[in-house]
């Protein structure tokens, strides 16, 4: 079982539904990452989160450290939001800044 | 958009020839990170540097050496290159090791090795 597991792998929607995705982790964490990574690979941080909720645009992400889960939110979705979103976990048991990756979920939003 | 150059961009080249991939920061930052991105896998982390001349194994090291002779580059390298190190290689960097700062993600190297 991978100590990070993200949920769908896969989601299709229509422009201006409301998204989530949800990420799961086995290990204690000191910080949880969302990336996105478009079509021709590039990977940009969205956030970093050690506790409670962040918010950027349309954009949400919150986490619960007691249950080892986070979620990212998309109000209003655009079709320019597909792309892959990626959590990661910063786990000090694996020492330094050895980030720990989910598989990532495949988001595309048709107009 | 921190200022991060991977080299070549794509390769595509033969079994048991070597391969270097070269990782270029403008940044100055202290900290190196070479990835490769499979389908059905996150991330995986190869090799990581902590400073000129410092380098650390990740989790799917073998059959890969690096190399850090200054701070803005980081060279990974297959002595070897099988088929099953054809990937996507993603560098990435950050300043502080111990903080819960964000790497920046170089574009990617797409290698192909038939």
């Amino acid at each position: 079982k991978n100590e990070v597991e993200q949920s769908p792998q896969n989601l299709t929607a229509q422009e201006g539904e409301f998204i989530t995705i949800n990420c799961s982790y086995s290990v204690g964490i000191s910080a949880l990452h969302w990336l996105q990574q478009h079509p021709g690979g590039g990977i940009v941080s969205l956030f970093m989160l050690s506790s409670g909720k962040k918010k950027h645009g349309r954009l949400i992400a919150t986490i619960n450290i007691q249950e080892k889960h986070s979620s990212l939110h998309i109000t209003a979705s655009h079709p320019r939001d597909s792309a892959v979103y990626i959590c990661a976990v910063h786990s000090p048991i694996q020492g330094a800044q050895k980030l720990v990756f989910g598989q990532g979920t495949r988001l595309t939003i048709n107009p | 958009d921190a200022g991060i150059t991977q080299s070549p961009r794509h390769k595509v080249t033969e079994t048991g020839t070597p391969v270097t991939l070269r990782c270029h920061q403008t940044e100055n930052h202290r900290y190196m990170y070479w990835y490769r991105q499979d389908p059905g896998h996150g991330l995986r982390l190869i090799h990581y540097s902590y400073g000129v001349k410092d380098t650390d194994k990740g989790e799917v090291s073998d059959g890969y050496s690096v190399s850090r002779s200054k701070t803005e580059d980081f060279l990974l390298t297959l002595e070897s290159a099988t088929s099953s190190q054809t990937s996507v290689y993603f560098c990435a960097i950050n300043n502080d090791l111990y903080s819960n700062q964000p790497q920046h993600f170089g574009d990617g190297t797409r290698l192909s090795i038939l």
